[in-house]
């Protein structure tokens, strides 16, 4: 069974201070696809990034960095210089394994709140 | 413009009056899906579709149907809504049901069921 746990709940930083949400991801597959995405609170889902289990590139895509790490079956999210429109829900999702069924497991999300 | 639409957005029903919320997508995805979001649960699947006709069950199907008599319509319905289906739930599409493209997600419907 795939299972995806953000273990921080909620977490609040003042602006500009740079901020790391956690994802730790349970899966037996070899290949699985690892995502992120935001939720506003105007409530949609806002993709942010796909990443699959062959590559362990660190991504960075503007003040957004994303940190894999195979051996600790970890994909941390790290926000640099944090702004006010950073406030929102962030989910991890894994996907992979369920061939035909691109179902997205995720965690439980992590609210982040940034104080201006 | 390509997106998935949800309809309603905001729905308050009683239990056991029958409802459909719709979902279309403009991008001729073949995989589409349902999830409901509850607190401290995350999302969780309903019902996901490979392609016209095919359907199947995701992780919390009871109380739920879909069809899918159209590449891009996945009506979900709710036969005899109850209480504990007060949620948010969100329809996905996505390219292929042969790899985990990126799912694009509709706007969300918040359902309350008194």
């Amino acid at each position: 069974a795939q299972k995806v746990t953000q273990a921080q709940t909620e977490i609040s930083v003042v602006e500009k201070e740079d901020v790391t949400l956690d994802c730790v991801y349970e899966t037996r597959d070899t290949t699985y696809y690892l995502f992120w995405y935001k939720q506003p609170p105007s409530g949609e889902l806002v993709f942010l990034i796909r990443r699959n289990s062959f590559d362990e590139q660190n991504e960075i895509s503007g003040r957004y960095s994303w940190n894999f790490q195979k051996s600790t079956s970890s994909f941390n999210f790290t926000i640099t210089a944090s702004q006010v429109v950073d406030s929102a829900v962030y989910f991890c999702a894994l996907s992979g394994g369920n061939f035909g069924n691109e179902k997205l497991t995720f965690g439980t999300g992590t609210r982040l709140t940034i104080i201006p | 413009e390509a997106q998935v639409t949800q309809n309603p957005r905001y729905l308050i029903t009683v239990t056991g009056k029958k409802l459909t919320v719709t979902c279309s997508q403009n991008m001729n995805h073949e995989y589409m899906s349902w999830y409901r979001q509850d607190p401290g649960l995350g999302l969780r699947q309903i019902y996901y579709s490979m392609n016209v006709e095919v359907t199947d069950k995701g992780d919390v199907p009871e109380g739920y149907k879909v069809s899918r008599k159209e590449k891009r319509n996945f009506p979900l319905i709710l036969e005899s809504p109850s209480p504990n289906q007060t949620s948010l739930y969100f329809c996905a599409s996505s390219f292929s049901a042969t790899s985990p493209y990126e799912q694009y997600f509709g706007p969300g419907t918040r359902l309350t069921v008194t």
